[in-house]
């Protein structure tokens, strides 16, 4: 059964700061990985999604990579601003379930 | 495009009462799912659809219905509401998730409060 982990649960960091988030997931067997950002009260908004095929996307100051043999994702932000203060969650798709598996996300404070 | 739409936003029912939930999306997207949203527990997966007229459930489906009559809608129904069933629920939806391709899209959410 496929299993993703976000850690850690929240981060705080300084304005200006590079950050990695980690997601993990427990088995390689994945179609894509697809990364959220959702702002309190509110609903998730698509950052990025790697389909198995790729190793990388990026979105401005947003960088997503996928390693299936490692079973690791990371989400790597540039010059972190307040206005990235969000929970991230990633989202694992095994093929020829109709299912994404959430992780339960990071919660991400950057200070100004 | 308006993307995904749910109403209502918030809802408050006694226990016991039924009520429906809506989700309607008017990007011609084959798929469409509902998730909960529990502190600590992430999205959990109620129901979803490939299609109109086909349904299926997820990892939590006890207590919830849903029909797909058309491609745009897509309700969820809840039978006999219980304090269990507190939570944020999402609708989502996708053009065509099989091929792996296509990234969800996600409405802005209903906060249910059962007492």
């Amino acid at each position: 059964k496929q299993e993703v982990t976000q850690i850690p649960a929240a981060l705080s960091v300084p304005e200006g700061e590079n950050l990695v988030l980690n997601c993990s997931f427990t088995d390689s067997a994945i179609y894509n990985l697809q990364w959220f950002r959702q702002d309190p009260g509110k609903g998730l908004t698509s950052l990025l999604l790697i389909q198995s095929s790729q190793r990388e996307q990026t979105s401005g100051r947003l960088n997503a990579s996928l390693d299936k043999s490692s079973g690791r994702s990371t989400l790597y932000i540039a010059a972190s601003q307040p206005g990235d203060s969000a929970t991230y969650l990633c989202a694992a798709y095994p093929p020829g379930t109709y299912k994404y598996i959430f992780g339960t996300g990071t919660r991400l404070k950057v200070l100004a | 495009n308006a993307g995904v739409t749910q109403t209502p936003k918030f809802q408050v029912l006694k226990t016991g009462q039924s009520m429906t939930l809506q989700c309607a999306q008017d990007m011609n997207h084959e798929y469409m799912s509902w998730y909960r949203q529990d502190p600590g527990m992430g999205l959990r997966l109620i129901h979803y659809s490939v299609g109109a007229g086909i349904t299926d459930q997820g990892e939590v489906p006890n207590g919830y219905n849903v029909s797909r009559s058309t491609t745009e809608d897509f309700p969820l129904r809840l039978l006999s509401a219980a304090p269990s069933q507190t939570s944020v629920y999402f609708c989502a939806s996708s053009y065509n998730i099989a091929g792996g391709k296509d990234e969800q899209f996600f409405g802005p959410g209903t906060r249910l409060t059962v007492l």
